[in-house]
């Protein structure tokens, strides 16, 4: 049972369009939730959310959570062909869900391709 | 901003040998590390956590001797693939939280057996 799921899995755009990448999740009383880039190597973290509403912004980027219907999107306007890679959604979990205490529950992932 | 570091980068080993995965915050401490392993178009799956002076705690369906943790200090844990098989072959990354900031990632071994 997947309690992180991201859609869509694929999506492929020209440079300039803007995207939305959702994320829903089936963990509640979570810490965080995290957004990641992840390219040829390991992650590179994007955004971290922990309250309900309120947008994060970093340059074309910009997160935001949804507590009560369980969701975050990530929004890439104007996509450049430097924002192909897979992008990440993680949950930060209380302990009770297994595993150590703050390991991250990952989805799938989405994979963005932007195409000149 | 913290970073954590991750040797070697790629490793090709034969089948039946061990390779040794290191994983290290260089500038700032870590009690607790995580390993997580990546298949092919899969997103990333935690293996085990590593516990600093402690015994590593392991998710369901991770053989805890084929996959030897040991963190014996605060800045290093370490990861050993015993007795590799060609199914081992994988993206093995760590990662590290400081002081309940954001994780932070290192740079992936990518492990190939043959």
């Amino acid at each position: 049972e997947d309690k992180v799921v991201q859609s869509p899995l694929s999506l492929v755009v020209h440079e300039g369009d803007t995207v939305t990448l959702n994320c829903s999740y089936e963990v509640t009383n979570f810490r965080s939730l995290l957004w990641y880039k992840q390219e040829k190597k390991a992650p590179t973290f994007l955004f971290m959310l922990t309250s309900s509403g309120i947008e994060k912004k970093s340059g074309r980027l910009s997160s935001i959570l949804d507590k009560k219907e369980l969701f975050s999107i990530l929004n890439i306007t104007a996509t450049q062909t430097g924002d192909s890679a897979v992008y990440l959604c993680a949950v930060d979990p209380p302990a009770i869900y297994g595993g150590s205490q703050g390991n991250l529950i990952f989805g799938k992932g989405t994979k963005l391709s932007v195409k000149p | 901003g913290a970073v954590v570091s991750q040797h070697p980068s790629w490793v090709i080993c034969k089948s039946g040998t061990s390779v040794k995965i290191e994983c290290r915050s260089l500038d700032f401490q870590a009690t607790t590390m995580f390993w997580y392993r990546q298949f092919p178009k899969q997103s990333l799956m935690l293996m085990a956590t590593s516990n600093e002076g402690s015994k590593a705690t392991y998710e369901q369906g991770v053989e805890k001797d084929k996959f030897l943790i040991n963190h014996a200090s605060l800045t290093l844990s370490t990861l050993t693939v015993t007795s590799a098989h060609p199914e081992d072959s994988s993206f093995y990354i760590c990662s590290a939280r400081e002081q309940g900031i954001r994780y932070t990632f290192g740079s992936g071994t990518r492990l190939t057996v043959v």
